[in-house]
Formats: C-alpha cells, sequence, structure tokens
C-alpha cells in the first residue's frame, strides 16, 4: 500500500512572496510518478506539476517547482512570485502502479491563500 | 490537451429518489476511469475503478448495490445513486487514465449532488 501524508493543513502567503508545501510519501514500488494538483474554489482538479520518481532533476513548471528527495520520500512544492490565482486547495498525489496500477493515492490536503 | 466532462454539474434530487451522473472523455479514450467522493476542505476519497466492458471494482466500504457503475464505452461511465439519501450529499468527481498515458488522469469538473 501506499501513503501521501500533507502536514500543513493551511498555509497563507503574500503575493509576489515564495511558500513551500510539504509532502512525504511511502511505497514499495521502484516506479511511480508524483504530481501536485490544485483545486481552485471553482473545484476542478488541475495538474500543476509532475515527477517521475526514475528522474533525478527535479520537475519546474514556470513558477511552481519541487524539491524530489527519493532517499527520504519527500516531495515538496515551491511556488514563487504567488499570485492572488494560486489561493487553491493543493493536494501530494502518488501513481505508484503495481498491484495498484492507475490508482492515485492523495495526501490530506493544504489550503493555500495568497493575501494581496 | 484531454478533456473530461461531467454531467449534470450540479443536480438536487429528493430522498428515495435515483440520480444518475455521466462522466465522458471528450478528446481521448479512456479504458479506465475512476469515481471519487469529495466533502468539503477535505481530500477525495477514491470509490470505485471502472474498466471498460467489465464489472467495477470498489473500494472497501463502498456499497456497490448503492453506488452502481457502469462503464458502456471507452469515452463514457456513469455513476448511479439509487434510493438516494440526505447523507449522500456530496460532490462527486471523475477521473479518465489515457490508455497511452496511463500514469496520469484527468478530471471532471464535479457533480454536486444535494439530497433533500
Amino acid at each position: 500500500a501506499q501513503t501521501v501524508t500533507q502536514s500543513q493543513p493551511e498555509m497563507s502567503v503574500q503575493e509576489a512572496e515564495t511558500v513551500t508545501l510539504s509532502c512525504t510519501y511511502d511505497t514499495s514500488e521502484n516506479n511511480y510518478y508524483l504530481f501536485w494538483y490544485k483545486q481552485p474554489p471553482s473545484r476542478q482538479m488541475i495538474l500543476v506539476i509532475r515527477q517521475e520518481a526514475y528522474k533525478q532533476q527535479n520537475a519546474t513548471e514556470n513558477r511552481f517547482s519541487v524539491n524530489f528527495q527519493k532517499a527520504a520520500k519527500s516531495f515538496s512544492l515551491k511556488i514563487s512570485d504567488s499570485q492572488l490565482g494560486d489561493t487553491a486547495m493543493y493536494f501530494c498525489v502518488a501513481n505508484a502502479g503495481g498491484t495498484s496500477y492507475g490508482k492515485l493515492t492523495f495526501g490530506q490536503g493544504t489550503i493555500l491563500t495568497v493575501h494581496p | 490537451g484531454a478533456v473530461v466532462s461531467q454531467h449534470p454539474s450540479w443536480v438536487i434530487c429528493k430522498s428515495g429518489t435515483s440520480v444518475k451522473i455521466e462522466c465522458r472523455s471528450l478528446d481521448f479514450q479512456a479504458t479506465t476511469m475512476f469515481w471519487y467522493r469529495q466533502f468539503p476542505k477535505q481530500s477525495l476519497m477514491l470509490m470505485a475503478t471502472s474498466n471498460e466492458g467489465s464489472k467495477a471494482t470498489y473500494e472497501q466500504g463502498v456499497e456497490k448495490d448503492k453506488f452502481l457503475i457502469n462503464h458502456a464505452s471507452l469515452t463514457l461511465s456513469t455513476l448511479t445513486v439509487t434510493s438516494a439519501h440526505p447523507e449522500d450529499s456530496s460532490f462527486y468527481i471523475c477521473s479518465a487514465m489515457d490508455s497511452g498515458r496511463a500514469y496520469e488522469q484527468y478530471f471532471g469538473p464535479g457533480t454536486r449532488l444535494t439530497v433533500t
């Protein structure tokens, strides 16, 4: 079984500043994918960034980057130059394949509020 | 990009009636779709995995006779909530897995069900 843990239920940041959301996971699979999804007030799930476990390089998408520490099973999300539109609930998600092929495991979520 | 639609987006029904929610992949074929339930400010809870042409696989604790899932084609899965009660009121989200990119899922916009 795989688990994903987000220990920050809520966070806030000022516009234009940087914020880091934490996530730890556990899996026995060797090949897996990790994701960060955001869910704004519209409740549409939006993919923010994807990391393939076999790639050592941290993924980056514009203002969003991850710090992937495979040995520590840590996968944090850094949002630079925060914008009001970044206000959302953020989920750390694992797709570990194996016997749970295709199934996503979600963390508890972190509600991020960006203040003007 | 891959698009998944859900219909209806919001439905109100009376206690004891049944309601059907549709999930469609608009521009790709999805052999596997997933149904989630989400309460306010909480994470997504996987209810069942829907495979085209076969019976759905339900997660532990999910009543299969209450939540009927039919995956009749490569682009359509339906969730029917039978004999709905107020405690079934929730936000239901589907996701579809692209057969060619099994590590990623695409989410529908969700359906808000209110049972009165």
